[in-house]
């Protein structure tokens, strides 16, 4: 089936600007997670999902970044009063998994390059 | 100092050359690890899921695991100029869910 797709590709922002950004999970998946990936370094965690509870938050930088999911499908990542320091690929991926520990397979999208100028 | 530590090159090697990728890590509770390729703007691929100590083959790779070290690597035999991307280990704790990833190596193959 389809994969993870996520919306738009591509987000120019001046700063200052409010964005949201889409994620689309694999059908099914109950885990879905958002990375964040800066030029020419690896993803870093930002925040995750089990259905619609948001079980673990810890990797947003600060309060202008929030993350929802409220119907356990589709997620959003919104960025408040966006910076030049925000710039990056935001990746989202998805999983089976529903339960600690059960060794699973992250399925990511193609991501979301924000720009902010 | 990061939990992951990785080269990131670039790496470029000769059409057919064997291929040597590596990480170490500095968190004990690691015990889930993999290796991730991603393209040019595209995202992370699952190439290869290895579960504590020890190696796996899949075709023309192989993963090894040694936890004494806190040092994993990743094979590419007979490499192809397709192979050409960068190289992402990543990994998990035991009872966790978020992936750590390491930098990522940019290797590129040559004819």
């Amino acid at each position: 089936g389809a994969g993870v797709s996520q919306s738009p590709r591509y987000k120019v922002a001046k700063r200052g600007q409010d964005v949201a950004l889409r994620c689309d999970p694999i059908s099914g998946h109950v885990s879905l997670f958002w990375y964040q990936q800066a030029l020419g370094q690896g993803p870093e965690f930002l925040t995750y999902f089990q259905n619609e509870a948001q079980l673990d938050k810890s990797g947003l930088p600060s309060d202008r970044f929030f993350a929802e999911r409220p119907e356990g499908s589709v997620s959003t990542l919104k960025i408040q009063r966006t910076q030049q320091e925000d710039s990056a690929v935001y990746l989202c991926a998805s999983s089976l998994a529903g339960t600690k520990g059960v060794t699973d397979t992250q399925y990511f999208g193609p991501g979301t390059r924000l720009t902010v100028l | 100092q990061k939990e992951v530590e990785q080269d990131p090159g670039p790496l470029s090697v000769p059409e057919g050359a064997i291929v040597s990728l590596n990480c170490t890590y500095s968190n004990s509770a690691f015990q889930y690890f993999m290796w991730y390729r991603q393209y040019s703007r595209k995202g992370p691929e699952l190439l290869m899921y290895t579960y504590s100590s020890g190696n796996k083959e899949d075709g023309r790779f192989t993963a090894q695991v040694d936890k004494s070290s806190k040092y994993i690597s990743l094979f590419i035999r007979d490499s192809q100029p397709s192979d050409s991307a960068t190289y992402l280990c990543a990994m998990r704790a035991g009872g966790g869910n978020k992936l750590t990833f390491g930098t990522g190596t940019q290797l590129k193959v040559e004819l």
